[in-house]
């Protein structure tokens, strides 16, 4: 299938920093990506579209301004947590594809 | 609102034996119905998927019904193995109006013993 490389795998930072997460198609082009918030042992939520050359579309009651998404390329979407706080941490995981959803490895961000 | 339940939250099963996860959904205009499997630590891995215009689909020991009227689909995993071991989601979505926006159900713990 098709792959979506996720970086970095890991990150711990101090509360208060700023965090970015890279997700790439690499194989693929997508206009269109998705990023994902999972708490230990629970589903997946979803936390907002990621829109190439165009705003993100963010789900009821997550923060835009805490969570900055941007689409350059048909093959990049970044998330920042800014202004990072020990409840941010959590596994972080962003899935492309048009026909199928292909996921990324998934970011482990801890907050200290 | 949970859009997709999914059933039981855990199994445990004997190697050989199989394994059966059940998902029902309340949206009818979903449209594409995945499974994932997913280890500690990493992202969902697809399994296999299913649409609405066929009532079950097989690949290797790995099996969807779909059961449209019911808004039920469900994996059956054949001859189940230890390494099978690991946490199912089944999700929907409705490609057509939001392309591969998932909706996740609550995800079931399987073990298999050996």
């Amino acid at each position: 299938g098709a792959v979506v490389s996720q970086h970095p795998s890991r990150v711990i930072c101090k509360s208060g920093t700023s965090v970015k997460i890279e997700c790439r198609s690499l194989d693929f082009q997508a206009t269109t990506m998705f990023w994902y918030r999972q708490f230990p042992k629970k589903s997946l939520m979803l936390m907002a579209t990621s829109n190439e050359g165009s705003k993100a579309t963010y789900e009821q009651g997550v923060e835009k301004d805490k969570f900055l998404i941007n689409h350059a390329s048909l093959t990049l979407s970044t998330l920042t947590v800014t202004s990072a706080h020990p409840e941010d941490s959590s596994f972080y995981i962003c899935s492309a594809g048009s026909d199928e959803a292909f996921f990324g490895q998934g970011t482990r961000l801890t907050v200290v | 609102q949970q859009q997709v339940k999914q059933s039981p939250q855990s199994l445990i099963v004997q190697k050989g034996g199989i394994s059966i996860i059940n998902c029902a959904y309340e949206n009818t205009a979903f449209d594409y119905f995945p499974w994932y499997q997913q280890f500690p630590g990493k992202g969902p891995a697809l399994l296999i998927a299913i649409r609405p215009d066929v009532s079950e689909k097989k690949e290797g020991r790995f099996t969807i019904s779909f059961n449209k009227s019911a808004k039920q689909f469900s994996l059956h995993i054949m001859d189940s193995q230890p390494g099978d071991s690991a946490t199912y989601f089944c999700a929907a979505s409705w490609i057509k109006a939001a392309g591969n926006k998932l909706t996740f159900g609550g995800g079931t713990r399987v073990l298999v013993k050996p």
